[in-house]
């Protein structure tokens, strides 16, 4: 257990739909960070916030949107979904900005009908 | 930005065998961190491993940050040890610490 916990573990939805992936971090990790996994992209950043403010954008697309709440726990909302976003959502931490180890989550698996 | 290659790209063993997984780097970096990916796609921490060599029980990984790569090795193989194992990399300056992926490498342990 990495100590990152992301709910649901599983979502599946519809075409057009919005839905919203939630983030705890390990305890005392200020970091937060997101990525996409699907099977033509491969593991790819998305987002990352610092102590509630964001910090760097990868390539994720404008219809995504994240923040992160005081008590640091981080939200990702996907709107107007396409089959396309369909993939596994990986939320995960780490300390202080630099260079630092980032554990992941159990991952969100989204599933776009 | 950073290109990660990983090879070779799928591997088949039996029980019990040795296996070394390359990862290589195009360019400096101060992150570097092995995963093991479960069929259930759970990402698993196995190393942190900027520079300089760990173990870790049968595992054991080196990164020679000069010459841009890692080598993963894997000794007396379990099933268990089956999935995707992945690179990722990052140079992090205080502002964007991304990790950046390389494709991974399938490993197969067949009892």
């Amino acid at each position: 257990d990495s100590g990152v916990t992301q709910t649901p573990k599983h979502l599946i939805t519809a075409t057009g739909q919005r839905v919203t992936l939630r983030c705890s971090p390990r305890s005392g990790d200020l970091s937060v960070y997101w990525y996409q996994q699907s099977l033509d992209q491969g593991l790819q950043f998305l987002i990352q916030y610092y102590n509630g403010e964001e910090r760097a954008k990868g390539n994720i697309l404008e219809r995504f949107s994240a923040q992160q709440f005081p008590d640091l726990h981080s939200e990702l909302n996907l709107s107007s979904l396409e089959l396309g976003d369909s993939a596994l959502y990986f939320c995960a931490s780490s300390g202080a900005p630099g260079a630092d180890e980032q554990f992941f989550g159990p991952g969100t698996r989204l599933t776009v009908l | 930005g950073i290109q990660v290659e990983q090879s070779p790209p799928d591997l088949i063993l039996q029980e019990g065998a040795n296996s070394t997984l390359r990862c290589n780097f195009s360019d400096s970096v101060n992150n570097l961190q092995w995963f093991h990916q479960n069929p259930w796609g759970q990402l698993i921490n196995l190393f942190y491993i900027p520079s300089g060599t760990k173990q870790n029980g049968r595992l054991s990984a080196t990164t020679v940050a000069t010459e841009r790569y890692s080598l993963l090795y894997i000794s007396s193989s379990q099933t268990t040890d089956s999935g995707v194992y992945f690179c990722a990399v990052a140079f992090s300056n205080f502002g964007n610490e991304k990790l950046t992926f390389g494709t991974g490498t399938r490993l197969t342990i067949i009892p």
